[in-house]
């Protein structure tokens, strides 16, 4: 069974600084989807980034990016130039592509707050 | 273009009552899920529907049904609440457009929290 692993319960950042938050994740797929999702306080679930494991090239979202690393499973997420509005919940959530799986599995989350 | 709703925003229960939380998407999306946030533990799967019609269980599916009332709707019923199923809920779709190889997204409703007294 997959599983995901975000290891960072809680992360502090200065605003306008870079900060990375860290997931790992177990899969005997080799095919699969990664994803990002910001939680802010409102509850809402926002998707930030995307990657596909068949693609090489790390994805980029604006001031999000990611660093995807097939071979050790791991899946971070960078922040550049933090902002206010960057403070929220993060989740990595993992997708396969086995015919029949729809499911995501998800990380616990890591608390990001963002220092004025 | 709502996305995907859920009604209610918010509910009290005594143990032993039942409710349905209701899910509604506008998306033409094919696939439909239900979670639960529990403080420390993500999210996690209780029910998903690939496709109209068909229901199937997710991670923790004890202690409740499913509905997929048609493409749109999703409900979500709570036969005999108990303390330990106090909770946030949320509703998800994708549109699933097919193959094995799909770059589709859940987009989530804005959640149901739930007390359990």
């Amino acid at each position: 069974a997959q599983t995901v692993t975000q290891s960072q319960p809680e992360m502090s950042v200065q605003e306008a600084e870079t900060v990375t938050l860290s997931c790992t994740y177990d899969t005997s797929e080799s095919d699969y989807y990664l994803f990002w999702y910001k939680q802010p306080p409102s509850r809402q679930m926002i998707l930030v980034i995307r990657q596909e494991a068949y693609k090489q090239q790390n994805a980029t979202e604006n001031r999000f990016s990611v660093n995807f690393q097939k071979a050790a499973k791991s899946f971070s997420l960078k922040i550049s130039d933090s902002q206010l509005g960057d403070a929220a919940m993060y989740f990595c959530a993992y997708r396969g592509t086995t015919s029949g799986t729809y499911k995501y599995i998800f990380g616990t989350g890591t608390r990001l707050k963002v220092l004025a | 273009n709502a996305g995907v709703t859920q009604t209610p925003k918010f509910q009290v229960l005594k143990t032993g009552q039942s409710m349905t939380l209701q899910c509604a998407q506008d998306m033409n999306h094919n696939s439909m899920y239900w979670y639960r946030q529990d403080p420390g533990m993500g999210l996690r799967l209780i029910y998903y529907s690939a496709s109209e019609g068909t229901t199937d269980k997710g991670e923790v599916p004890n202690g409740y049904n499913v509905s997929r009332l048609n493409k749109r709707e999703f409900s979500l019923r709570l036969e005999s609440a108990a303390p330990s199923q106090t909770s946030v809920y949320f509703c998800a779709s994708m549109r699933l457009a097919g193959g094995f190889i799909s770059t589709d997204t859940q987009y989530f409703g804005p959640g149901t929290r739930l007390t359990v007294l």
